[in-house]
């Protein structure tokens, strides 16, 4: 059974940073891409981005709104994507979705819980 | 690239079937069959529903289907149960390596 499991999310003040993690079971982790979404209280879905699998590079892709400030990297031997996010901003608040995405086939099928992040002071 | 165009709500009663619609432009939905949706009940996890268009995963009732035209993709949801009351999300490859949400549309079962 795939399970998608995020930790790391919590209560941080503007303009720090904080790491999420996302472990993976119950699949081959390096055969696929990784991507994070987030949901912003009573909002909808955004995608903030993906990570490949090193077949196809281990390269990166990111929203807008966060690139040059969120970095997603992998670790394929503890099975454990993570989303690093810097320069937080208030807007930033929302639960963060890990997914499981096919890549170039761009959907998610597996979807981790969630973990909350709040951005305040 | 700006979010999906889906109607805030739809409603329908039991047995009947409802219509979702996803309106995007020609550099998203318009330009590939690689539109997604998804089933997200109150404090849950997003579920993929169809993928690729019209595609079930396997374990989703065949009740769903899904399809496109143009510029807009479309959820069908035929026999409406209680159960499948719920926000349901499109998602879109957008070009350039990047993907869309619509902005959800909350189903109502009467």
């Amino acid at each position: 059974e795939v399970q998608l499991v995020e930790s790391g999310g919590g209560l941080v003040q503007p303009g720090r940073s904080l790491r999420l993690s996302c472990t993976a079971s119950g699949f081959t982790f390096g055969d696929y891409a990784m991507s994070w979404v987030r949901q912003a209280p009573g909002k909808g879905l955004e995608w903030v981005g993906f990570i490949r699998s090193k077949a196809y590079g281990g390269t990166t892709e990111y929203a807008a709104s966060v690139k040059g400030r969120f970095t997603i990297s992998r670790d394929d031997s503890k099975s454990i994507a993570y989303l690093q996010m810097n320069s937080l901003k208030t807007e930033d608040t929302a639960v963060y979705y890990c997914t499981r995405v096919l890549v170039y086939r761009y959907y998610f099928d597996y979807w981790g819980q969630g973990t909350l992040v709040t951005v305040s002071s | 690239q700006s979010a999906l165009t889906q109607p805030a709500s739809v409603s329908g009663s039991p047995g009947q079937s409802i219509t979702i619609s996803c309106t995007g432009t020609s550099s998203d939905v318009g330009s590939y069959n690689l539109v997604s949706w998804y089933q997200q009940h109150p404090g849950k996890a997003p579920k993929l529903m169809i993928y690729e268009v019209s595609k079930r995963p396997s374990g989703v009732s065949n009740r769903f289907s899904g399809s496109k035209s143009g510029n807009t993709a479309s959820l069908t949801i035929s026999g409406l149960q209680a159960e499948d009351e719920a926000d349901y999300y499109c998602c879109s490859y957008a070009g350039s390596s990047s993907v869309v949400f619509g902005g959800g549309t909350k189903l109502t079962v009467l």
